[in-house]
């Protein structure tokens, strides 16, 4: 059975203080590592996808980095917009539905 | 562009009616599928679509639950007999294609209330 693991829960920031979001994961075929931005009374918004150990992909602040157990989201220097619930979800290559597995999710808050 | 549209955006309902909730997707997405979100819950994946076809129903947690997908595009997800434990937010996702690498791109979601 697939499982992700998100770590932590929660954290708070400083603005412009940099830190690190970790996914942890286990499935039998990683077809996609996917993270997903989340704000209060909307649907998570697609942030990046990655494939295979060792890429990376980046978007403003945010750099996303993957191994064969976990994957990190890197903010730098993140400001108050930033704060949101970050979301890491996976494929399995043998899952036919194509389904996401979901982690629970890490709220961040970013003060100014 | 248009991103995928849901309705209603929020839907309070008695235990025992029966409620149905919208899905748009963005035109030209194939794939289409339902998840749901609960307090304290971690998003849940409900069934998946490719084009009208359902390959993977295996998230529905009961008979009750049901979903059809029309002319490639609108989906309409069922909830016969509602009971509290429904009460959540039913998101709806598409994406261009079902080979499942892509991203999917979500809809705000229908909070469903059943009292």
């Amino acid at each position: 059975e697939d499982q992700v693991t998100q770590s932590p829960e929660a954290l708070r920031l400083q603005e412009g203080e940099s830190s690190s979001l970790n996914c942890s994961y286990t499935v039998s075929g990683l077809r996609g590592l996917f993270w997903y931005r989340q704000d209060p009374g909307k649907g998570p918004e697609f942030l990046f996808t990655l494939y295979s150990a060792g890429e990376e992909k980046e978007k403003e602040r945010l750099k996303a980095t993957l191994t064969k157990k976990e994957s990190f989201l890197h903010i730098t220097a993140p400001k108050p917009e930033d704060s949101a619930t970050y979301l890491c979800a996976v494929r399995d290559h043998n899952n036919a539905g194509n389904m996401l597995t979901f982690g629970g999710g890490t709220r961040l808050m970013v003060k100014p | 562009g248009a991103g995928v549209s849901q309705s209603p955006s929020n839907k309070v309902t008695e235990k025992g009616k029966d409620v149905e909730l919208r899905c748009d997707p963005i035109s030209g997405h194939t794939a289409l599928y339902w998840y749901r979100q609960s307090l304290g819950q971690g998003l849940e994946f409900l069934i998946y679509f490719q084009g009208n076809s359902a390959p993977d129903k295996s998230g529905l947690p009961s008979d009750r639950f049901s979903a059809e997908r029309t002319g490639g595009s609108v989906s309409t997800l069922t909830i016969q007999r509602t009971q509290q434990e429904d009460s959540a937010v039913y998101l709806c996702a598409s994406s261009l294609s079902g080979t499942g690498t892509g991203g999917e791109y979500f809809g705000p979601g229908t909070r469903l209330t059943v009292l």
